[in-house]
């Protein structure tokens, strides 16, 4: 696609259960990065695919948070039993591997925990 | 452990005036610096990028300084315009990984 598009834009769930956020990034672009973006805390890194390479984890807060992207294209950000610390806008970004070319965000999807 | 701290958090400008926002960085293996400009609603948006084997880079109005000595580089919007109202970040990069980003600044130009 022309950009990286991020769905849902919005979403409110209820304490305790599970969300996915879904980033389909530029046609090409193999390098894939989630970011979480909180009031007043500007953008913190998540998790990070690269080709077939195994991603990179490290930023991730909890093991309730996982991410998948299949097929090298299409990537998930799941969150279970959501907790309101977790309400953030949560971007995604694209670019070409190894490159900091091309490198664009998403619109994000904005959480909510209520 | 902030990688990449910005100053400062918000700024008020007159219109025709010059905006200057700050960064500093701690790791010497950094070698991308790029500054991007978000509006509410949106993702951020690359506005300029410096790598430090240059010490200034000029886009139209947009300005980086770069400072590798000093560990610092700043963004400077010349004749700031309504327009250009918006959240700045800047941010740095070991080329082909994760961006660390500042803390974000709050840019208002006054009409």
């Amino acid at each position: 696609g022309a950009g990286v598009s991020q769905s849902p834009s919005n979403k409110v769930t209820e304490k305790g259960k599970d969300v996915e956020l879904r980033c389909d990034p530029i046609s090409g672009h193999t390098a894939l990065y989630w970011y979480r973006q909180s009031l007043g805390q500007g953008l913190e890194f998540l998790i990070y695919f690269q080709g077939n390479s195994a991603p990179d984890k490290s930023g991730l807060p909890s093991d309730r948070f996982s991410a998948e992207r299949t097929g090298g294209s299409v990537s998930t950000l799941t969150i279970q039993r959501t907790q309101q610390e977790d309400s953030a806008v949560y971007l995604c970004a694209s670019s070409f591997s190894g490159t900091n070319y091309g490198y664009t965000f998403g619109s994000g999807t904005r959480l909510t925990v209520v | 452990q902030q990688q990449v701290k910005q100053s400062p958090q918000s700024l008020i400008v007159q219109k025709g005036g010059i905006s200057i926002i700050n960064c500093a960085y701690e790791n010497t293996a950094f070698d991308y610096f790029p500054w991007y400009q978000q509006f509410p609603g949106k993702g951020p948006a690359l506005l300029i990028a410096i790598r430090p084997d240059v010490s200034e880079k000029k886009e139209g109005r947009f300005t980086i300084s770069f400072n590798k000595s000093a560990k610092q580089f700043s963004l400077h919007i010349m004749d700031s315009q309504p327009g250009d109202s918006a959240t700045y970040f800047c941010a740095a990069s070991i080329t082909g990984n994760q961006f660390y980003f500042g803390t974000g600044t709050s840019l208002t130009v006054i009409p």
